[in-house]
Order: C-alpha cells, then structure tokens, then sequence
C-alpha cells in the first residue's frame, strides 16, 4: 500500500470547517484514499473513502486532486467533539481491510 | 454502521498470567479479523490476521506463541496474551470488515492491557 503523508497537528475554531491534507504521491492506479480518525482512548472510526471522484457523507467531505496525489478531508463545521486524530490511508481495493496506520495528524478543535 | 464489540474494555493482570481479549462482529459475518497494538501516543501497528477456520497470520517481530489467535467462528476472534509481562501493557484493538474487497473495516473500542 502506498504511504502518506500527513502533517502531525492542526488547530481548528469551533464551528469553522477543518481542512486536513494528506499527500499520497506514489498511489497506484487502484488504490482507494481511506479516512479513519480515533478520539482519545477509543478504536478508530470509518469517515469517508474515494478513488477519483469527490465524496461527501453526513460526516465529512473528501477532495482528491485530479492527478490523485493528494487529498483533503473537510468536516464543514468542527465541534469539539472532532478533536481526534485523523488517518489518511491508502489501500488496494483488493486489499480487505487490512491497514496500514501513518502517524496521522492531531487536531485539536478550540472553543 | 456495522458493529464490532471488544471485550474487556479494561484488564489488569498480574505478571505471569493469561489474559483473553474477545472481538465480536454484531451484525455481520467476518472471515476476516485483524488485531493491532498500540502504545501511548503512537500509532497502530498491525500485529495479526485472524482468519476463520485457520490459522493466524502475523506480521514481522510479533511473536506467535506470545499471542494466540483463534478465530472459531465467524463471528468472533479472540487474543490471548499468554504468560503476560509489563512490557505487555498496551492498547489492543481488533477490526473487522464485511466479506469483498475494498469494504471498510469497523474497529472494536480497544482494550487496555495492565500488567503488573
């Protein structure tokens, strides 16, 4: 699986959106971009996956560059409870779900 | 979303001794589970593949014998952390996925290993 690079903290308002960047420069053509993020003390949870295309659920967005070496996960309006750390992962479609955990990058909402 | 439930959530032992950690898959059937450690201010780290109705397999520099895997049904992995010492304690998590390739995986909520 090919790594990422991530920046290891970031500082957010509360209520303002979060950009969290992730570059994946030596992704191949049929890996998947995963964000996973853990709060303190608890296992990680499943946010949002892409290949291509942008993507959007209820929790977060996720905008991947059109040559597909980086990528960005927004949550629109941070609350406190975002505060976590955040895992970008890249993986193989045909990979299961095996992963492969980077350091992440901590953010940390202010009120 | 799917559910995977680990149990305990909470464990001390004492030096010496056993300690089992179960990861159950609630609503879905998991052919495939997958344990990770992780200690204070670090990442994961994959220790081992669980797969139903074989065989454990681990990744380099974990130790086979110290952590016993079995995986009896589709539902349910278990870790045992056998003859447990301090540099044992951790944060142990599991995860598991539906069956297909590129499903996300659903992580348990961990558990914190004391040995004293």
């Amino acid at each position: 699986d090919a790594k990422t690079t991530q920046p290891p903290s970031m500082d957010c308002a509360e209520g303002r959106a979060a950009n969290l960047p992730c570059n994946h420069s030596t992704i191949s053509g049929n890996e998947y971009v995963y964000w996973y993020r853990q709060i303190h003390s608890q296992g990680p949870q499943y946010i949002i996956h892409g290949l291509k295309n942008n993507e959007t659920n209820e929790m977060a967005s996720l905008i991947i560059t059109e040559d597909r070496k980086s990528s960005t996960l927004i949550l629109p309006h941070a609350t406190l409870r975002d505060t976590a750390v955040y895992y970008c992962i890249v993986r193989a479609f045909t990979s299961g779900s095996r992963l492969t955990f980077g350091e992440g990058t901590q953010l940390t909402v202010n009120p | 979303g799917a559910v995977v439930s680990q149990h305990p959530s909470r464990v001390i032992c004492k030096s010496g001794t056993s300690v089992k950690i179960e990861c159950r898959s609630l609503d879905f059937q998991a052919t495939t589970m997958f344990w990770y450690r992780q200690f204070p201010k670090k990442s994961l780290m994959l220790m081992a593949t669980s797969n139903e109705g074989s065989k454990a397999t681990y990744e380099q520099g974990v130790e086979k014998d110290k952590f016993l895997i079995n995986h009896a049904s589709l539902t349910l992995s278990t870790l045992t952390v056998t003859s447990a010492h301090p540099e044992d304690s951790s944060f142990y998590i599991c995860s598991a996925s539906r069956s297909g390739a590129g499903t996300e995986a659903f992580f348990g909520q961990g558990t914190r290993l004391t040995v004293v």
